[in-house]
C-alpha cells in the first residue's frame, strides 16, 4: 500500500505561475523527499527535509514539513513548461533501509 | 555516462513467457532497489540488496518473481509465467554507502506489455 496521498492529483497552470503540490502521510517518517518523472522515465531526485527541519529550499523548489500534521507541500515557483511533469512525495518510515514509499503523484501540466 | 542503465527499456510478450530485466547500478552503490510502477500510480517497491545480499522483499513479489545480484554488481529480475497483470514499468534504484538517509537515483525503467 501507498503510505502519501499527493493532491491535486491533476494541476494546470500558466507558465509564470506558482504551483503548490500537497502530500499527506500516515506514519513517523525520518525524512521525506519529493521526485519529478518526466513521462516514460525515471524518477529525479528533487530535494530532501528531514523530520527535524521545518522548511527548504532550492532553487525555484520551496518543501515545507508540517509532522504535527503528517503533510508536506512543494511549491515551484515561476514555473515553465519544462516543469510538466508528474511530482511524487516518497516517505523513509523504516529505520535505516531507505525503503521509500511513494504517493500517487500529481501530474502538472504547465500551459505557455 | 555513469548513471543506472536498465535493459531492456521496452519488453513485449505473451501470456506465459519468462523475462528478464537488467540493472546495472552506479558503480560505487552499494545498495540496489527494485521498484513497480503501474500506469497512474507511484512507484511501489519490490525488493533491495545491499551488496550482494537481497535484505528484503514485498510481498507482491511473488513466487514468479526472482531477483538477484551476484558479486554485489548488476542486478536482475526474472518474472516466470508472466500473467496480464505484470505489465507495469520495473524501476531500479540505487544507493551509494552506508547513510540511513539520501536520495535515489532511478534508472529509466523497463516497460512490461504482457499480451
Amino acid at each position: 500500500s501507498q503510505q502519501g496521498e499527493e493532491d491535486p492529483q491533476a494541476l494546470s497552470i500558466q507558465e509564470g505561475e506558482n504551483a503548490t503540490m500537497n502530500c499527506s502521510y500516515k506514519t513517523s517518517i525520518n525524512n521525506l523527499q519529493w521526485y519529478r518523472q518526466n513521462s516514460g522515465r525515471g524518477l529525479v531526485h528533487l530535494i530532501l527535509i528531514r523530520s527535524n527541519e521545518r522548511e527548504k529550499h532550492s532553487g525555484r523548489l520551496r518543501v515545507t514539513l508540517d509532522t504535527s500534521k503528517k503533510s508536506s507541500s512543494l511549491l515551484i515557483t515561476a514555473s515553465r513548461a519544462a516543469d510538466t511533469a508528474s511530482y511524487f512525495c516518497a516517505t523513509d518510515p523504516f529505520q535505516g533501509a531507505q525503503k521509500l514509499v511513494f504517493g500517487q503523484g500529481t501530474r502538472l501540466t504547465i500551459n505557455p | 555516462d555513469t548513471g543506472v542503465s536498465q535493459n531492456p527499456r521496452h519488453k513485449i510478450t505473451k501470456r506465459g513467457q519468462n523475462v528478464t530485466f537488467r540493472c546495472d547500478p552506479i558503480s560505487e552503490h552499494n545498495r540496489l532497489y527494485w521498484y513497480r510502477q503501474t500506469l497512474g500510480q507511484g512507484p511501489e517497491f519490490l525488493t533491495y540488496f545491499q551488496n550482494e545480499a537481497q535484505l528484503e522483499k514485498s510481498r507482491l513479489l511473488s513466487d514468479r518473481f526472482s531477483a538477484e545480484r551476484p558479486k554485489g554488481s548488476f542486478s536482475t529480475l526474472e518474472i516466470q509465467r508472466t500473467e496480464q497483470g505484470d505489465s507495469a514499468m520495473y524501476l531500479c534504484a540505487s544507493l551509494p554507502g552506508q547513510a540511513p538517509a539520501g536520495e535515489l537515483f532511478f534508472g529509466e525503467g523497463s516497460r512490461l506489455t504482457v499480451l
